[in-house]
């Protein structure tokens, strides 16, 4: 029945170790997100797929890349995770333009 | 960009009491949705409301765009109500997808 479909949920990496978070999606939508949740903060979009489209937004840090292979598959790569990129992050999908987002339940990275 | 308020910024209810959660916007917007994100971390749809009134239960929701605000409304509150409330609005159409924006959150406590 679920939706939205992160993995894994928790993920710990070291420092400078490249790390994938990995989301899928059962609703065939055209849009897939990936939001930051840092602690005690709102979520903070970092890039976005309509279609095979890719859209960075501007201060999203070149550490973060994306991969959309498929309609149901995303994934976020960070390259080189540095302490400060320990956070929460979120997977969103909408059908598009102006239409509801629905969220997975999150993975929570920790960066030793 | 688009500034999003929200007030109170923290809320403590007895259980069964009422409250009210404003979401101030700064420009006009295509989308707004309303989040319960649980302790967990999901985030969970409330309301999809860029206008008017919906009501789920024992909450509500208005949005007035033209005058920039959207209220949600939850009524005999229960401590599983506990939790951070977001607000996210999504500006006029300016390329693929939609890009919700997260105002500053409402984190509420319910207490026996």
């Amino acid at each position: 029945d679920a939706m939205v479909i992160q993995n894994p949920r928790y993920q710990v990496t070291q420092f400078g170790k490249p790390v994938t978070l990995s989301c899928s999606q059962t609703l065939n939508h055209n849009v897939m997100y990936w939001y930051q949740q840092k602690s005690s903060q709102a979520p903070k979009l970092l890039f976005h797929y309509y279609d095979k489209d890719f859209n960075n937004e501007a201060d999203t840090p070149d550490n973060f890349q994306s991969r959309r292979p498929n309609t149901s598959f995303c994934f976020l790569d960070i390259r080189s995770p540095g302490l400060g990129d320990a956070a929460m992050y979120l997977c969103a999908t909408s059908r598009g333009p102006g239409a509801e987002q629905y969220f997975g339940p999150g993975t929570r990275l920790t960066v030793t | 960009g688009i500034q999003v308020e929200q007030s109170p910024p923290d809320l403590i209810l007895q259980e069964g009491a009422n409250s009210t959660l404003r979401c101030n916007f700064s420009d006009s917007v295509n989308n707004l949705q309303w989040f319960h994100q649980n302790p967990w971390g999901q985030l969970i749809n409330l309301f999809y409301i860029p206008s008017g009134t919906k009501q789920n239960g024992r909450l509500s929701a208005t949005t007035v765009a033209t005058e920039r605000y959207s209220l949600l409304y939850i009524s005999s509150s229960q401590t599983t109500d506990s939790g951070v409330y977001f607000c996210a609005v999504d500006p006029p159409f300016t390329g693929g997808g939609n890009k919700l924006t997260f105002g500053t959150g409402t984190q509420l406590k319910v207490e026996l």
